[in-house]
């Protein structure tokens, strides 16, 4: 069991704002930055965002972050097919002394 | 940026040592960056093992400390993964990676590797 809860599953339509959830706890999300990956079947996970509201270069500015106390979200606006996949958050927990992962969400573009 | 290649045996007997190494170019393995490794068994979610800095300072999983070791190897430019007594749960596909401590936002992910652990 995750120390991040994340929804198993999300769909939306193309051109549609869709948002995943990630909560934790006060020793994780509440005092640490959140990354967003996405992971595409059959290949490694892909940073989307870090430091909880930062994206990479290269990364679109249809994917946002932000997060709020012991929760964060990722917004994914202008949804494609090809924005379908399993999306993880990832935070630092202080309790553990490690890096900790979300169980994943599965996005589903209908 | 970094390009990151992990190599060692697909197929480990239960009780055994799973080892990996993790190869690394484009980039100094003596950079102010951790060095991680993170798990997928076959369908599920991602679980971080551990991390390290070439200064050697080391994180791991708590439920994994007991029988993970990592090393940096600069002469060679790479860094390995050790895990003992394996067993069928250790099944996975193993990624090596990277993140930048001096530039956050900067982060590579090695193309990953499965593992199987079977006698």
């Amino acid at each position: 069991q995750s120390v991040l809860t994340q929804p198993p599953s999300a769909s939306g339509t193309p051109g549609q704002r869709v948002t995943i959830s990630c909560s934790g706890g006060s020793s994780s999300i509440d005092y640490n930055y959140i990354n967003w990956y996405q992971q595409i079947p059959g290949t490694a996970p892909k940073l989307l965002i870090y430091r909880s509201n930062q994206r990479p270069s290269g990364v679109p500015d249809r994917f946002s972050g932000s997060k709020s106390g012991t929760s964060a979200s990722l917004a994914i606006s202008g949804l494609r097919s090809d924005d379908e996949g399993h999306y993880y958050c990832a935070t630092w927990d202080d309790s553990l002394s490690g890096r900790v992962f979300g169980g994943g969400t599965k996005l589903t573009v209908l | 940026q970094v390009q990151l290649q992990e190599s060692g045996p697909r197929l480990v007997k239960p009780s055994g040592t799973l080892s990996l190494t993790c190869d690394v170019s484009g980039g100094s393995i003596s950079s102010n960056n951790w060095w991680s490794w993170v798990r997928q068994p076959p369908g599920k979610g991602l679980e971080w093992i551990g991390e390290i800095h070439h200064s050697g300072t080391t994180n791991y999983n708590p439920s994994l400390k007991s029988r993970v070791t990592l090393s940096v190897d600069k002469s060679k430019n790479q860094f390995s993964l050790k895990l003992r007594s394996v067993t069928a749960a250790d099944t996975a596909i193993y990624y090596c990676a990277t993140y930048s401590v001096t530039y956050p936002g900067s982060e590579s992910w090695g193309q990953g590797t499965l593992v199987t652990v079977s006698s």
